[in-house]
């Protein structure tokens, strides 16, 4: 079974600086997703950036970026120039290509604080 | 469009007692599944249905059962609530992107 770790409990920046979050992962499959998601104070869940593993160039969407290394297993997210509203739970999570249930398994979270 | 949608938002229920939390979507997307969520724990998947009529057990499937009767709602069941099903309770939906979540079910077990 695949599994997800994210090794930072807890994280601070300052804001407009950079932060990484670490996520690494174990999985015995060659084609495989991953994601960030972010769960602000309000509890919602929101997509912030996905990685598809065939894929050697690293997504970004406006200030987020991964750092994606396969061979080692890892999936950092780097979040740039920090803003107040970047302050969440940031979780990783893995999706197998096969088997079509599209299903995820997540890591159990860091928690960010963007100090200004 | 809604979206994901959960009722209730919060819920406080005895031991003993039994409830349905209903996900309803207008995504018309196939997979749908339900997550509960701990401190400390992440996510975890109890039930998932990758189509209408069909369920399947996640990875914390005891104590909840689940109907997918439509291909818009999937019905999670508590038939005997415990203290241990204190937990927030989150229903998302798929179709190859990526999941999409619903705000959240409060659940406080007495």
């Amino acid at each position: 079974a695949q599994t997800v770790t994210q090794s930072q409990p807890e994280m601070s920046v300052q804001e407009a600086e950079t932060v990484t979050l670490s996520c690494t992962y174990d999985t015995s499959e060659s084609d495989y997703y991953l994601f960030w998601y972010k769960q602000p104070p309000s509890r919602q869940m929101i997509l912030v950036i996905r990685q598809e593993a065939y894929k050697q160039q690293n997504a970004t969407e406006n200030r987020f970026s991964v750092n994606f290394q396969k061979a080692a297993k890892s999936f950092s997210l780097k979040i740039s120039d920090s803003q107040l509203g970047d302050a969440a739970m940031y979780f990783c999570a893995y999706r197998s290509a096969a088997g079509g249930s599209e299903k995820l398994v997540f890591g159990k979270g860091t928690k960010l604080t963007v100090n200004p | 469009n809604a979206g994901v949608t959960q009722t209730p938002k919060f819920r406080v229920l005895k031991t003993g007692q039994s409830m349905t939390l209903l996900c309803a979507q207008d995504m018309n997307h196939e997979y749908m599944y339900w997550y509960r969520q701990d401190p400390g724990m992440g996510l975890r998947l109890i039930h998932y249905s990758v189509g209408e009529g069909t369920t399947a057990k996640g990875e914390v499937p005891d104590g909840y059962n689940v109907s997918r009767l439509k291909k818009q709602n999937f019905l999670l069941g508590l038939e005997s609530a415990a203290p241990s099903q204190t937990s927030v309770y989150f229903c998302a939906t798929s179709r190859g992107q990526g999941q999409y979540f619903g705000p959240g079910t409060r659940l406080t077990v007495t």
